[in-house]
Parts: structure tokens; sequence; C-alpha cells
């Protein structure tokens, strides 16, 4: 079974430019979420899809955003970046059907972003 | 409020040697508690998962406890090898609130030879 994919795995842009990063689940998952981890921050959560619905957000500006597709993919956007981007952001998955199942997190390998 | 707090920050220890790494949590209400290992530029992978009910689980080398009473949970690692080096994260669930997993920011472990 396959894990979850994350591409780009690594990226660099310069400020004011806007990112798309992509998630693919472990088949049959349909809750995505992301995560946002610097050096010393731990992982920030960012928001959380299940169904093509966005479930819950975390506390990021609105430059932050993302989606679900019907086939359980996600994307994240940032626009307009800043030099406080940069950052590892991680995407995991999970079997969790209902607001409340706390399944595991199988997370990717991250996607890194350089902002200069 | 929901926190999870993780001591010590970071930790250098000798190849063959055990630690003891703490996570500390004001999570209600309680669900289970996870550690997740995450070696440099890697995703976590989930080592153990602790439920209300259970003190102790081994994984290999890797025993998590839990102290439902005191909301503390310890990683033992026992014969520490070069791989062990990563960070160790305590991700504790809530079955209600803003978001149901809460992180802990961490525990860099090194391990030298």
């Amino acid at each position: 079974k396959a894990g979850v994919t994350q591409t780009p795995r690594y990226l660099i842009k310069t400020r004011g430019q806007q990112v798309t990063l992509s998630c693919s689940p472990i088949s049959g998952h349909r809750s995505v979420s992301w995560y946002q981890q610097t050096p010393g921050q731990g992982l920030q959560f960012l928001f959380e899809y299940f169904s093509e619905t966005q479930r819950n957000k975390g506390n990021f500006p609105g430059r932050f955003s993302g989606r679900q597709f019907s086939n359980s993919r996600s994307e994240m956007n940032v626009s307009t970046l800043e030099l406080g981007d940069s950052a590892l952001y991680l995407c995991a998955s999970s079997s969790g059907q209902s607001r409340i199942d706390t399944g595991e997190l199988f997370f990717g390998e991250g996607s890194r972003l350089t902002v200069l | 409020k929901n926190q999870v707090e993780q001591s010590p920050q970071s930790l250098i220890i000798l190849e063959g040697k055990n630690c003891t790494l703490q996570c500390n949590y004001t999570v209600s209400p309680f669900s289970n508690l996870r550690w997740y290992k995450q070696d440099t530029g890697r995703g976590p992978v989930s080592l153990t998962i602790m439920t209300f009910s259970e003190n102790t689980k081994s994984n290999g080398r890797y025993t998590a406890t839990l102290d439902a009473d005191t909301k503390q949970s310890s990683l033992h690692i026992t014969a520490s090898q070069l791989s062990d080096s990563a960070s160790y994260i305590c991700v504790v669930s809530a079955t209600s609130g803003t978001y149901k997993y809460i992180f802990g920011t961490g525990t860099r472990l090194k391990v030298l030879a």
C-alpha cells in the first residue's frame, strides 16, 4: 500500500510569489491535514479536509489556503510569500470518518519551502 | 487550554545507553496519546499509541508509559543506537475541541558513537 505522497519535495521561491503544494493520501483515506514545521516551533496545524470540505482551520493568515478533490488528493496554496513562510510543510492522512475520530496520522515526507 | 509539553528539548547520549523522554499534557477529553519519531527532513512515523486504560506498551527497544491520573507519559529507549537520532513528538488526541490532535514541540535526541 503506497504511503502519503507529497510534491514537490523541495522548492525555492522569492518573496511575493505564490506556491502550490500537493498531497496524495493513502488509498481509502478521506481525511487530509496540513502542518507547518519550523525549527523550535514544532508542528503547527494549518487545516484539515474531509470529503472535499474543510473541517478545521488553524491560526494562519488568509494567505494560506487549501482544497481537497473528489479523489481525496489535496493541495495547499500560499500567496504573497514572506521570508517567515520558509518551512517544512507536512501533509498527513487518516482513515477517520467522523469529526471525533482520532485515528493514526500517516505523514508524507514533506515539502521543504525556502523563501528568498 | 489543551497543551502538550515535552522535556527535555534536546538530549545527547552515547550509543548503548538508555534514555527517557517526558510528555506532560493538559488535554480534555482525552482520547489517546501517540509517540512519533521524526528523522531529519522526513515525516513523523508513529511508534506507539496509548489509550486511557493502558499503562505500558512496548515496540522493540521503545517502551511508552502512561499515567492518566497525573497526565504524564514517558518514552524509554533501551540500548540506544545511532539510528535513534531523531526528534520524538508526543501527540495527544482529544474527542472534542477546535482540533483533535495536540502536538508537543518534540525532543531532539542525538546518539553519539
